[in-house]
């Protein structure tokens, strides 16, 4: 079964620092995509970048890259010049291939940033 | 950009009555849509997936007699908590995706359901 692991329950960054945000994923299909959400306290679900695992290189988006390291099976994102706005939880999703064919996102257990002034 | 709207954004229910939670795709056609619900500081659990015009799939241990699902046309899918009790209470965020499976799915902003 495909799975999604974030380890750290709470980060904490200097505003105007880089953070990496870790995610481990497993699956046995080499055709697999990742996802990356953001969810500010008013509950919203932002989507933020996206990695599939045929990409040559890392994908980026403005402040937010993705360290994609796919021996090691992690995804991690990486949120360059932290600014308060960036407090948040933070989810790692990988789509779903035995679903059907629905193409389901699963999510890991979401990471908290708190950016500190 | 496609928009995924939800109403209502908050809800307040009496335990033993039905809430009706909509989902709209605003600018697009959604033939699948997908309904999760959300703890407090948990993760998104998927619930089922709703497919116009027919029967909706439900993940595993989801009660589809109490959480029934109605997706009649391409752009509104329907979530009714059937006799809430007080352990519903939760987020509920409906998604949608435009394009291909490697798109991101498009979220609404959620519903925050209490039954008292």
């Amino acid at each position: 079964a495909q799975k999604i692991t974030q380890t750290q329950p709470g980060m904490f960054v200097q505003e105007k620092e880089a953070v990496t945000l870790d995610c481990t994923y497993d699956t046995s299909d080499p055709s697999y995509g990742l996802f990356w959400y953001k969810q500010p306290s008013s509950g919203e679900m932002i989507f933020l970048i996206y990695q599939g695992s045929y990409d040559q290189q890392n994908a980026t988006e403005g402040r937010y890259s993705l360290n994609f390291q796919k021996a090691r099976k992690s995804a991690n994102l990486v949120i360059s010049a932290s600014q308060l706005g960036d407090s948040a939880m933070y989810f790692c999703a990988m789509r779903d291939l035995f679903s059907g064919g629905y193409n389901k996102l699963i999510f890991g257990a979401g990471t908290r940033l708190a950016v500190h002034p | 950009g496609a928009v995924v709207s939800q109403h209502p954004s908050r809800v307040i229910c009496k335990s033993g009555t039905s809430v009706k939670i909509e989902c709209r795709s605003l600018d697009f056609q959604a033939t699948t849509m997908f309904w999760y619900r959300q703890f407090p500081k948990q993760s998104l659990m998927l619930m089922a997936t709703s497919n116009e015009g027919s029967k909706a799939t439900y993940e595993q241990g989801v009660e589809k007699d109490k959480f029934l699902i109605n997706h009649a046309s391409l752009t509104l899918s329907t979530l009714t908590v059937t006799s809430a009790h007080p352990e519903d209470s939760s987020f509920y965020i409906c998604s949608a995706r435009v394009g291909g499976a490697d798109s991101p799915l498009h979220f609404g902003n959620g519903t925050r359901l209490t039954v008292t």
